[in-house]
């Protein structure tokens, strides 16, 4: 069972470059999450999305962009890169939006943004 | 606003030892309470959760956690602690809306 896939697993951007994370889950959830941990933070929900076609703003949205055109798929998208932007970012996806959800995680995408 | 504190950043335990990790939360309601364990390079795996109920809970690995109302405190705990429990641990609350995680607590296990 794949679970919840993210690619890649390392990448290094130049400042003002752009480039999308991926995130794919075969579970068919509908609920789809993109989080980054900095060093010391915990986990900062960027955006989330209810299903296709739907997504919203977490605690940390600026500089970031997703879209939803499938059930499996949650790409998020850095238009410009900064060096703020410096993190890991993991992909989670749940059954359901209820409180009794159980969000399932990607491996990680590590991001320099230099 | 809601919040999560862990208010231990690093513990170091000799193995064969008994653990506790604190979480305190702040919420008007009672949320429903999550720990997390993260091993290095990997993503987060859930270890337990708190719905409702019995205010005990048990997780995987051997690890529980007691719900108290009075303290808003969810600690985690493990009577005999192995080297392979190594790892960062996160305590989590939902809100209903949102996920919150604490900052996380760094366990190192020696022999």
């Amino acid at each position: 069972n794949a679970g919840v896939t993210q690619t890649p697993k390392f990448r290094i951007l130049k400042i003002g470059q752009s480039m999308t994370l991926q995130c794919a889950q075969d579970m068919n959830h509908n609920y789809m999450y993109w989080y980054r941990q900095d060093p010391g933070m915990g986990l900062k929900l960027i955006y989330y999305s209810v299903g296709a076609g739907i997504t919203d703003k977490g605690e940390v949205p600026n500089g970031y962009n997703v879209s939803r055109s499938t059930t499996e798929d949650f790409p998020l998208r850095l238009e410009l890169a900064a060096p703020s932007q410096t993190s890991v970012y993991f992909c989670a996806s749940s059954s359901s939006g209820l409180a009794k959800n159980i969000q399932y995680f990607g491996a990680g995408t590590r991001l320099s943004v230099l | 606003a809601q919040s999560v504190t862990q208010p231990d950043i690093h513990i170091t335990v000799s193995e064969g030892a008994s653990l506790e990790l604190r979480c305190n939360y702040s919420y008007g309601a009672t949320p429903y309470l999550f720990w997390y364990v993260q091993s290095p390079g990997q993503g987060l795996q859930l270890l337990l959760k708190y719905f409702s109920g019995d205010t005990l809970v048990q997780g995987i690995k051997g690890f529980e956690a007691e719900f108290k109302r009075s303290q808003s405190s969810f600690n985690l705990r493990k009577p005999s602690v192995h080297w392979s429990d190594a790892a960062e641990y996160f305590c989590a609350v939902d809100t209903g809306n949102q996920f919150y995680f604490g900052t996380g607590t760094s366990l190192t296990v020696i022999p």
